[in-house]
């Protein structure tokens, strides 16, 4: 049964502790992404990449930090740094385009979301 | 620049009668078009895609949106609405830019469907 799953559904930390939420896909796709979605807002681009050992910043890096060790995972650590992290975190993934490129459409797991108390 | 406009924020609508959810874009390249749908506490699940094939293009669950570059407009719409549709729904626009794809969401709309 492939897809995109995210782990844990729910996640509570204290405020100060680095966390770290679970994306892993069993679709081979190459192109991987981190948003984050907040009430009322569309979603926003943490990092994402595209092959293994390789990953960029997206429009809200800051304060969050990935690894791409592996094609199926892509591991988002929310660091104390990350000022506001209580939101619904999404994790997405593309499969390669018949000419080479990361394709234009995304497949979204059932996401994460943090609280921070 | 790329930009994606939801023009409403929340639509009501009674069981049966049609959906329209609006969407408005703006951009400086042939981009691709897509609505998502998503239930509480959920991922976001594909409805339907527009590549620059057909202008009207059909997805799942009987909604079908309308490209119209005149009016850089991509509505999604349903002839009868369905409790199962309630949900917030994304309007989102990829752009092939300096060898990326970048995706623009926009902020959503939440579908009531009144019984």
């Amino acid at each position: 049964d492939g897809g995109i799953t995210q782990s844990p559904k729910y996640l509570f930390r204290k405020e100060g502790q680095n966390v770290t939420l679970s994306c892993e896909q069993n679709l081979n796709h190459d192109a991987m992404y981190w948003y984050r979605q907040d009430p009322g807002q569309g979603l926003r681009l943490i990092y994402y990449s595209q092959i293994v050992n390789d990953f960029q910043k997206g429009d809200i890096a800051e304060g969050y930090s990935v690894s791409r060790e592996k094609k199926e995972s892509f591991p988002l650590t929310v660091t104390s740094a990350q000022k506001n992290p209580t939101a619904f975190y999404l994790c997405a993934s593309s499969p390669m385009g018949h000419r080479g490129e990361v394709s234009d459409t995304q497949y979204f797991g059932p996401g994460t979301r943090l609280t921070v108390l | 620049a790329q930009s994606v406009t939801q023009l409403d924020s929340h639509v009501s609508v009674s069981e049966g009668t049609p959906v329209l959810l609006r969407c408005n874009y703006s951009s400086s390249y042939s981009p691709s078009l897509f609505w998502y749908v998503q239930h509480p506490n959920k991922g976001l699940q594909l409805l339907l895609k527009y590549t620059s094939a057909a202008t009207l293009v059909k997805g799942i669950n009987g909604f079908e949106a309308e490209f119209k570059k005149s009016e850089t407009s991509f509505h999604l719409t349903k002839p009868s609405a369905h409790m199962s549709d309630a949900a917030e729904y994304f309007c989102v626009v990829s752009v092939w830019t300096l060898g990326v794809n970048q995706f623009y969401f926009g902020t959503g709309t939440s579908l009531t469907v009144i019984p």
